[in-house]
């Protein structure tokens, strides 16, 4: 089973409006973390928002905020007043705790590409 | 702090030749972790060292790639001979801790290309 799907290829957004981002996982554990990165075309990798499983808030960082459904087991970014600069493939990304140092790795989503448009 | 520092950024190479791909960590970062990037496959993990100990392989696509960490702030991932299938992006990260509130810091990528 994949760990963490999203289920939308490509998305298409006006310049100033909203835009979420959709991404589910899966996972028996009960410490996690749930991360988004976005991925412009120079090719860097740029974090941008953490979500911890214990946290009772939704994360937010500037326009980002994360929408976390645990029971869903959903955490879908949401991007408010787009701008051109958004324009990039976005990666939902889970951190499973483990006590032993096997495990430790992202899993990673196959990734979203959002287009911003003018 | 420099980052996760990558080399070379992009590498072109004829088909049979030896790549070797350089990562620096950030200092202090107990993990280390390679992937590839592909427009088909995405993101896969290669290989991740905790401790500059090898923990996890299974990603290696096969015996053509060895990657090695000699110490703590240095590790290397190796194609021999390269095949144009090779052809990806190549990231290193590191994380400080196995704690999942840590995230990744990646380093720039090594676009690779084989022909």
């Amino acid at each position: 089973a994949q760990k963490i799907t999203q289920t939308q290829p490509g998305m298409f957004v006006q310049e100033k409006e909203a835009v979420t981002l959709d991404c589910t996982y899966d996972t028996s554990d009960q410490s996690y973390g749930l991360f988004w990165y976005k991925q412009p075309s120079s090719g860097e990798m740029i974090f941008l928002i953490y979500q911890g499983s214990y946290d009772e808030q939704n994360a937010t960082e500037g326009r980002y905020s994360l929408n976390f459904q645990k029971a869903r087991k959903s955490a879908n970014l949401v991007i408010s007043a787009s701008q051109l600069g958004d324009s990039a493939m976005y990666f939902c990304a889970m951190r499973e705790e483990k006590i032993q140092s096997t495990g430790n790795q992202f899993y990673f989503g196959t990734g979203t590409s959002l287009t911003v448009i003018p | 702090d420099a980052g996760v520092i990558q080399s070379p950024r992009h590498e072109v190479t004829e088909m049979g030749q030896e790549v070797t791909l350089r990562c620096k960590p950030i200092s202090g970062h107990d993990y280390l972790f390679w992937y590839r990037q592909t427009m088909m496959r995405g993101l896969e993990l290669l290989i991740y060292f905790n401790n500059n100990v090898p923990i996890d392989d299974s990603g290696m696509p096969e015996d053509r790639f060895s990657a090695k960490m000699p110490n703590a702030s240095f590790s290397t991932l190796k194609i021999q001979p390269s095949e144009p299938r090779d052809s990806a992006v190549y990231f290193c990260a590191s994380s400080p801790t196995r704690r999942a509130n840590y995230g990744y810091t990646f380093g720039s990528g090594t676009r690779l290309t084989v022909v």
